[in-house]
């Protein structure tokens, strides 16, 4: 219950194509959801969140979807370029009197050919 | 600012050793978290500390140890190696308890172990 599902492992799409990397979850207490980006050699970065209370965030060419009733989350990245390869982790967490326990999932290796 | 710094970058151990992994967060940062990160199993939550005291913990076993220091910064302990614990290892740093979102986690480059 507490597994975050990633799929697909790995994605390569063309440069100007829309990446899109899906997850799910089970567990109805998770109320934050961020996704990460991993560069080799690199610890990971946060690119954007959101909480179940939205159903879209867009900050650039990157978008979160988000279903609640589905318990399903996904990334969307416009005009995919060579730059964004990388690997993209989701995540799920929820507070416990302010600690915080990231559940991630599997990662998604992204690759932009030019 | 600077970032998240872990020394040291690579470590090889042997099975059975003992090994202790440091991390330095961002100047001003009170909360660091630690994660494993490996092929089969990805990123997994060990342990976050606050304050010097621990407020959250994964599900590993107790030969995973941490501890905080008055600076904030913090180090992690691995008792009788095993082959399995070859991994990155990550820190992660926030300005307060990272619950829920309230405070973005930035994470160092990690160190690598090797269990040999």
């Amino acid at each position: 219950q507490q597994q975050v599902k990633q799929s697909p492992q790995s994605l390569i799409v063309q440069k100007g194509g829309i990446s899109i990397i899906n997850c799910a979850y089970e567990n109805t207490a998770f109320d934050y959801f961020p996704w990460y980006q991993q560069f080799p050699g690199k610890g990971p970065a946060l690119l954007i969140a959101i909480r179940p209370d939205v159903s879209e965030k867009k900050e650039g060419r990157f978008t979160i979807s988000f279903n609640k009733s589905a318990k399903q989350f996904s990334l969307h990245i416009m005009d995919s370029q060579p730059g964004d390869s990388a690997t993209y982790f989701c995540a799920a967490s929820f507070g416990n009197q302010g600690a915080q326990k990231l559940v991630f999932g599997q990662g998604t290796r992204l690759t932009i050919n030019p | 600012k600077a970032g998240v710094t872990q020394t040291p970058r690579y470590l090889i151990k042997t099975r059975g050793q003992q090994v202790t992994l440091s991390c330095s967060p961002i100047s001003g940062h009170r909360s660091v978290s630690w994660y494993q990160q490996t092929p089969g199993q990805g990123l997994q939550f060990l342990f976050e500390y606050f304050s010097e005291t621990q407020r959250n913990k994964g599900n590993f076993p107790g030969r995973f140890s941490g501890r905080q220091f008055s600076n904030s910064r913090s180090e992690m302990n691995v008792s009788t190696l095993e082959l399995g614990d070859s991994a990155l290892y990550l820190c992660a740093s926030s300005q307060g308890l990272a619950g829920a979102g309230l405070h973005t986690q930035y994470f160092g480059p990690g160190t690598r172990l090797t269990v040999l």
